[in-house]
Protein backbone atom coordinates (compact mmCIF):
# COMPACT_ATOMS: atom_id res chain seq x y z
CA UNK A 1 0.00 0.00 0.00
CA UNK A 2 0.89 4.04 -0.37
CA UNK A 3 1.78 5.20 3.26
CA UNK A 4 3.03 8.88 4.22
CA UNK A 5 3.90 9.44 7.71
CA UNK A 6 5.05 12.14 9.50
CA UNK A 7 4.79 13.01 12.79
CA UNK A 8 1.58 14.38 14.86
CA UNK A 9 2.13 17.27 16.81
CA UNK A 10 5.41 18.92 17.17
CA UNK A 11 6.08 22.32 19.59
CA UNK A 12 8.87 24.86 18.94
CA UNK A 13 9.99 28.03 20.10
CA UNK A 14 9.33 31.59 18.69
CA UNK A 15 12.37 32.85 16.91
CA UNK A 16 13.63 29.08 16.84
CA UNK A 17 14.29 26.20 13.95
CA UNK A 18 12.33 23.28 13.59
CA UNK A 19 12.62 20.75 11.13
CA UNK A 20 9.27 18.50 9.75
CA UNK A 21 10.41 14.84 8.35
CA UNK A 22 7.75 12.97 6.16
CA UNK A 23 8.92 9.87 4.93
CA UNK A 24 6.94 7.96 2.22
CA UNK A 25 6.19 4.74 0.42
CA UNK A 26 4.27 4.97 -3.11
CA UNK A 27 3.69 3.27 -5.92
CA UNK A 28 5.96 5.46 -8.39
CA UNK A 29 7.47 9.22 -7.72
CA UNK A 30 6.45 12.20 -9.38
CA UNK A 31 6.85 15.24 -7.14
CA UNK A 32 6.76 16.14 -3.33
CA UNK A 33 4.65 18.80 -1.93
CA UNK A 34 4.51 20.73 1.47
CA UNK A 35 1.00 22.52 2.11
CA UNK A 36 0.57 24.89 5.56
CA UNK A 37 -3.38 24.49 6.90
CA UNK A 38 -4.17 27.09 9.64
CA UNK A 39 -7.05 25.83 11.65
CA UNK A 40 -10.53 26.25 10.11
CA UNK A 41 -8.75 27.11 6.13
CA UNK A 42 -7.64 25.54 3.23
CA UNK A 43 -4.49 23.98 2.75
CA UNK A 44 -1.77 26.83 0.98
CA UNK A 45 0.99 25.51 -1.51
CA UNK A 46 4.66 25.48 0.01
CA UNK A 47 7.02 24.19 -1.67
CA UNK A 48 7.36 21.17 -4.64
CA UNK A 49 10.80 18.99 -4.50
CA UNK A 50 11.01 16.61 -7.84
CA UNK A 51 14.79 16.25 -7.72
CA UNK A 52 17.41 15.40 -4.34
CA UNK A 53 18.12 18.69 -2.32
CA UNK A 54 17.10 21.73 -0.69
CA UNK A 55 15.26 23.98 -2.45
CA UNK A 56 14.68 27.47 -0.25
CA UNK A 57 12.17 30.08 -0.11
CA UNK A 58 12.60 32.57 2.32
CA UNK A 59 12.04 31.51 5.75
CA UNK A 60 10.80 28.26 4.63
CA UNK A 61 13.32 25.20 2.83
CA UNK A 62 12.30 21.69 2.06
CA UNK A 63 14.81 18.56 0.92
CA UNK A 64 14.19 15.59 -0.39
CA UNK A 65 16.14 12.23 -0.78
CA UNK A 66 14.30 9.99 -3.38
CA UNK A 67 16.72 7.22 -2.24
CA UNK A 68 16.01 7.34 0.87
CA UNK A 69 12.04 8.27 0.33
CA UNK A 70 12.37 11.21 2.68
CA UNK A 71 11.82 14.60 2.88
CA UNK A 72 11.56 17.71 5.50
CA UNK A 73 10.12 20.69 5.77
CA UNK A 74 12.51 23.59 7.41
CA UNK A 75 11.16 26.49 9.24
CA UNK A 76 13.48 29.30 10.39
CA UNK A 77 13.54 32.36 12.58
CA UNK A 78 9.82 30.90 13.44
CA UNK A 79 6.77 33.21 14.29
CA UNK A 80 3.79 32.90 16.34
CA UNK A 81 1.87 33.39 13.04
CA UNK A 82 3.76 29.62 11.48
CA UNK A 83 1.47 27.86 14.25
CA UNK A 84 -0.80 25.40 11.37
CA UNK A 85 -0.33 22.09 10.54
CA UNK A 86 1.67 21.05 7.89
CA UNK A 87 1.11 18.37 4.98
CA UNK A 88 3.17 16.16 3.03
CA UNK A 89 1.91 14.64 0.20
CA UNK A 90 3.20 12.60 -2.66
CA UNK A 91 2.25 12.46 -6.55
CA UNK A 92 2.34 8.99 -7.01
CA UNK A 93 3.01 7.07 -10.75
CA UNK A 94 -1.12 7.93 -11.34
CA UNK A 95 -0.49 12.05 -10.78
CA UNK A 96 -2.51 11.41 -7.88
CA UNK A 97 -1.24 13.03 -4.44
CA UNK A 98 -1.17 10.91 -1.54
CA UNK A 99 -1.46 13.04 1.66
CA UNK A 100 0.07 12.68 5.32
CA UNK A 101 -2.20 13.15 8.24
CA UNK A 102 -0.57 16.68 8.97
CA UNK A 103 1.98 17.96 11.01
CA UNK A 104 0.24 20.49 13.80
CA UNK A 105 2.95 22.86 14.69
CA UNK A 106 3.04 24.44 18.36
CA UNK A 107 4.68 27.49 18.69
CA UNK A 108 5.48 28.81 22.39
CA UNK A 109 6.15 32.55 23.07
CA UNK B 1 -14.00 35.58 -8.48
CA UNK B 2 -10.52 34.87 -7.57
CA UNK B 3 -9.10 31.12 -7.29
CA UNK B 4 -11.47 28.79 -6.08
CA UNK B 5 -15.15 29.37 -4.72
CA UNK B 6 -17.29 26.87 -2.94
CA UNK B 7 -20.68 26.88 -1.46
CA UNK B 8 -22.06 26.46 1.05
CA UNK B 9 -19.36 27.37 3.71
CA UNK B 10 -21.36 24.84 5.95
CA UNK B 11 -24.35 22.72 6.08
CA UNK B 12 -26.06 20.52 8.72
CA UNK B 13 -28.05 18.14 6.66
CA UNK B 14 -30.77 15.29 7.68
CA UNK B 15 -29.38 11.49 6.90
CA UNK B 16 -31.55 10.12 3.65
CA UNK B 17 -31.50 14.28 2.43
CA UNK B 18 -29.88 14.89 -1.24
CA UNK B 19 -26.96 17.57 -1.17
CA UNK B 20 -24.76 18.91 -3.76
CA UNK B 21 -21.47 20.94 -2.83
CA UNK B 22 -20.23 23.80 -5.64
CA UNK B 23 -16.98 24.74 -7.02
CA UNK B 24 -16.77 27.25 -9.42
CA UNK B 25 -12.34 28.12 -10.17
CA UNK B 26 -12.14 30.69 -12.23
CA UNK B 27 -7.66 30.14 -13.30
CA UNK B 28 -9.16 28.06 -16.49
CA UNK B 29 -7.34 24.93 -14.79
CA UNK B 30 -7.94 21.42 -17.09
CA UNK B 31 -8.14 19.67 -13.80
CA UNK B 32 -10.15 19.80 -10.48
CA UNK B 33 -10.22 17.41 -7.47
CA UNK B 34 -12.52 16.49 -4.71
CA UNK B 35 -11.34 15.92 -1.18
CA UNK B 36 -12.75 15.23 2.28
CA UNK B 37 -10.79 16.18 5.66
CA UNK B 38 -11.23 14.11 8.96
CA UNK B 39 -9.48 14.70 11.97
CA UNK B 40 -6.61 12.42 12.19
CA UNK B 41 -6.48 11.64 8.44
CA UNK B 42 -4.84 12.45 5.88
CA UNK B 43 -6.87 14.74 2.84
CA UNK B 44 -8.47 11.92 1.15
CA UNK B 45 -9.71 11.89 -2.51
CA UNK B 46 -13.00 11.66 -3.84
CA UNK B 47 -13.41 12.06 -7.46
CA UNK B 48 -11.54 14.35 -9.83
CA UNK B 49 -11.49 15.29 -13.35
CA UNK B 50 -8.57 15.66 -15.51
CA UNK B 51 -10.41 17.85 -18.47
CA UNK B 52 -14.01 18.68 -18.73
CA UNK B 53 -16.38 15.84 -19.64
CA UNK B 54 -14.21 13.38 -17.90
CA UNK B 55 -14.56 12.12 -14.53
CA UNK B 56 -12.76 9.53 -12.63
CA UNK B 57 -13.26 7.90 -9.13
CA UNK B 58 -10.61 8.60 -6.34
CA UNK B 59 -9.92 6.63 -2.83
CA UNK B 60 -13.36 7.23 -1.49
CA UNK B 61 -16.10 7.15 -4.26
CA UNK B 62 -18.96 5.85 -2.19
CA UNK B 63 -22.18 7.45 -2.02
CA UNK B 64 -20.85 10.63 -4.10
CA UNK B 65 -20.87 11.61 -7.35
CA UNK B 66 -20.01 14.28 -9.44
CA UNK B 67 -19.85 15.68 -13.03
CA UNK B 68 -17.49 18.18 -15.01
CA UNK B 69 -20.11 19.92 -17.74
CA UNK B 70 -17.21 23.45 -18.23
CA UNK B 71 -13.76 24.02 -16.91
CA UNK B 72 -14.95 26.20 -14.44
CA UNK B 73 -17.56 24.22 -12.55
CA UNK B 74 -16.85 20.75 -10.59
CA UNK B 75 -20.14 19.89 -8.19
CA UNK B 76 -20.04 17.20 -5.62
CA UNK B 77 -23.34 15.42 -4.67
CA UNK B 78 -24.42 13.38 -2.24
CA UNK B 79 -27.30 11.36 -3.28
CA UNK B 80 -28.67 10.34 -0.06
CA UNK B 81 -26.80 11.40 2.82
CA UNK B 82 -25.51 9.22 5.81
CA UNK B 83 -23.79 10.23 9.38
CA UNK B 84 -20.34 8.71 8.26
CA UNK B 85 -20.04 11.12 5.28
CA UNK B 86 -19.59 14.42 8.03
CA UNK B 87 -16.89 15.74 6.69
CA UNK B 88 -14.98 19.43 5.63
CA UNK B 89 -15.06 18.39 1.64
CA UNK B 90 -12.21 20.49 -0.17
CA UNK B 91 -12.29 20.97 -3.77
CA UNK B 92 -9.26 21.99 -5.59
CA UNK B 93 -7.32 22.96 -8.95
CA UNK B 94 -4.53 22.46 -10.96
CA UNK B 95 -2.82 22.52 -14.34
CA UNK B 96 -1.69 19.49 -15.68
CA UNK B 97 -0.58 20.91 -19.35
CA UNK B 98 3.03 20.85 -17.67
CA UNK B 99 5.30 22.33 -14.95
CA UNK B 100 4.42 21.05 -11.59
CA UNK B 101 0.82 20.12 -11.39
CA UNK B 102 0.16 21.95 -8.50
CA UNK B 103 -3.00 21.49 -6.44
CA UNK B 104 -5.29 25.38 -5.37
CA UNK B 105 -7.48 24.34 -2.48
CA UNK B 106 -10.91 26.48 -1.66
CA UNK B 107 -11.94 27.78 1.45
CA UNK B 108 -13.67 24.50 2.02
CA UNK B 109 -17.47 23.02 3.21
CA UNK B 110 -18.21 22.02 6.59
CA UNK B 111 -21.12 19.38 6.41
CA UNK B 112 -22.74 17.51 9.40
CA UNK B 113 -24.84 14.73 8.28
CA UNK B 114 -27.61 14.20 11.46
Amino acid sequence: GQNIDQPTEMTATEGAIVQINCTYQTSGFNGLFWYQQHAGEAPTFLSYNVLDGLEEKGRFSSFLSRSKGYSYLLLKELQMKDSASYLCAVMDSNYQLIWGAGTKLIIKP
Amino acid sequence: IAGITQAPTSQILAAGRRMTLRCTQDMRHNAMYWYRQDLGLGLRLIHYSNTAGTTGKGEVPDGYSVSRANTDDFPLTLASAVPSQTSVYFCASSDTSGGTDTQYFGPGTRLTVL
